[in-house]
């Protein structure tokens, strides 16, 4: 079935440092791809997406890239800041406007100050 | 804009009572809303998907008639885990869809 996999599972870094997540997705259909911010006892927010017609989409700190023939897809964050830790999901759909979102299994990331 | 609110934000019931969850998406309508479920540090896992004036698509696995799914209006989805047991105990979370999905700020239910 569909699935998503998300590397790695926890994460630590220095503030300042980059952190980069993977994720590699099953569906050959899938051709939407967001990322998810979660806060402890919150629900998730979208930081950042990208769909199958674009190899790489950039928001000041955040970046993502799509490797469609490797079915993969990297969340790139550049001089990280201690408000940064929370745990980050990857997803894939098929399509962004009829929902079902596969999600990853959540990476864990510690900015240490 | 397109903020997801739910009611309650945390819950504690006894094991053989429901409890019912609501999801409203509150400066928009949507046709359709879903609903996750997430064990602790484990990630979302999709339960249903809500659609406004027809009844829910349950995934695989998941007990149509023990998570109840209602969504009356384009604002409102309601979930009521009946029966609940002490395994129903969870993070609940629900979206809706505009041009992307839209995630409330969850429900945290413990069953006693």
């Amino acid at each position: 079935g569909e699935n998503v996999e998300q590397h790695p599972s926890t994460l630590s870094v220095q503030e300042g440092d980059s952190a980069v997540i993977k994720c590699t997705y099953s569906d050959s259909a899938s051709n939407y791809f967001p990322w998810y911010k979660q806060e402890l006892g919150k629900g998730p927010q979208l930081i950042i997406d990208i769909r199958s017609n674009v190899g790489e989409k950039k928001d000041q700190r955040i970046a993502v890239t799509l490797n469609k023939t490797a079915k993969h897809f990297s969340l790139h964050i550049t001089e990280t800041q201690p408000e940064d830790s929370a745990v980050y999901f990857c997803a894939a759909s098929r399509t962004s406007n009829t929902g079902k979102l596969i999600f990853g299994q959540g990476t864990t990331l510690q900015v240490k100050p | 804009g397109a903020v997801v609110s739910q009611h309650p934000s945390w819950v504690i019931c006894k094991s053989g009572t429901s409890v019912k969850i609501e999801c409203r998406s509150l400066d928009f309508q949507a046709t359709t809303m879903f609903w996750y479920r997430q064990f602790p540090k484990q990630s979302l896992m999709l339960m249903a998907t809500s659609n406004e004036g027809s009844k829910a698509t349950y995934e695989q696995g998941v007990e149509k008639d023990k998570f109840l799914i209602n969504h009356a209006s384009l604002t409102l989805s309601t979930l009521t885990v009946t029966s609940a047991h002490p395994e129903d105990s969870s993070f609940y979370i629900c979206s809706a869809l505009l041009e992307e999905q839209y995630f409330g700020p969850g429900t945290r239910l413990t069953v006693t």
